[in-house]
């Protein structure tokens, strides 16, 4: 199974509301690392947190982790039809010998005008 | 402009046929990764390279084979002996970790 698994699998909101998205993950993670993909493109990065930061932001982002609860949680304030997307949280270890980014299934975020 | 150029965007392999899809960055960034997107699901690690003329198989290499010649190059080749090829293929660098995307190549079968 995978090590990042996101909830909900897809949220619908209007204009102006927040978005809340939850990533967990079952092994000890050096980094945790949330990345946006719109239809059809690559996937930008959005950010990244270290397993000894507990919050971070940038814009309208806001980002947690609580590792005890092997848990993280993306918030997007005042959200605009532009930022409707799909959204992977992707966990950070070293296993095998190099740095590994493994991905979990996505939430597909709807924003309504 | 910096940044990673995937090509092409759309390909089609014919049953028996190799294929072979391109990456190139010129972030100077010396690991490079490929991964494969199926629908509705997230990103598996095809390969990597750390380094030139060094790779390593992912967590699902079967039916794919890479070369890493150059630093700025990372191509793939889809093999026919990749029986399910037809997904979304994504092409990432990074310092140490993958960290910029390509806009992906959409590989389906004729």
């Amino acid at each position: 199974s995978q090590q990042g698994e996101e909830d909900p699998q897809a949220l619908s909101i209007q204009e102006g509301e927040n978005a809340t998205m939850n990533c967990s993950y079952k092994t000890s993670i050096n980094n945790l690392q949330w990345y946006r993909q719109n239809s059809g493109r690559g996937l930008v990065h959005l950010i990244l947190i270290r397993s000894n930061e507990r919050e971070k932001h940038s814009g309208r982002l806001r980002v947690t982790l609580d590792t005890s609860k092997k848990s993280s949680s993306l918030l997007i304030t005042a959200s605009r039809a532009a930022d409707t997307a799909s959204y992977f949280c992707a966990t950070g270890l070293f296993s095998g010998g190099y740095n590994k980014l493994i991905f979990g299934a996505g939430t597909r975020l709807a924003v309504h005008p | 402009d910096g940044g990673i150029t995937q090509s092409p965007k759309y390909l089609f392999r014919k049953e028996g046929q190799n294929v072979t899809l391109s990456c190139e960055q010129n972030l100077n960034h010396d690991a490079m990764y490929w991964y494969r997107q199926d629908p509705g699901q997230g990103l598996r690690l095809i390969y990597y390279s750390q380094i030139v003329n060094d790779f390593q198989k992912g967590d699902i290499a079967e039916g794919y084979s890479v070369s890493r010649e150059k630093k700025e190059s990372f191509p793939l080749t889809v093999t026919s002996a990749q029986k399910n090829p037809t997904a979304f293929y994504l092409c990432a660098t990074g310092p140490y970790q993958p960290q910029h995307f390509g806009d992906g190549t959409r590989l389906s079968i004729l």
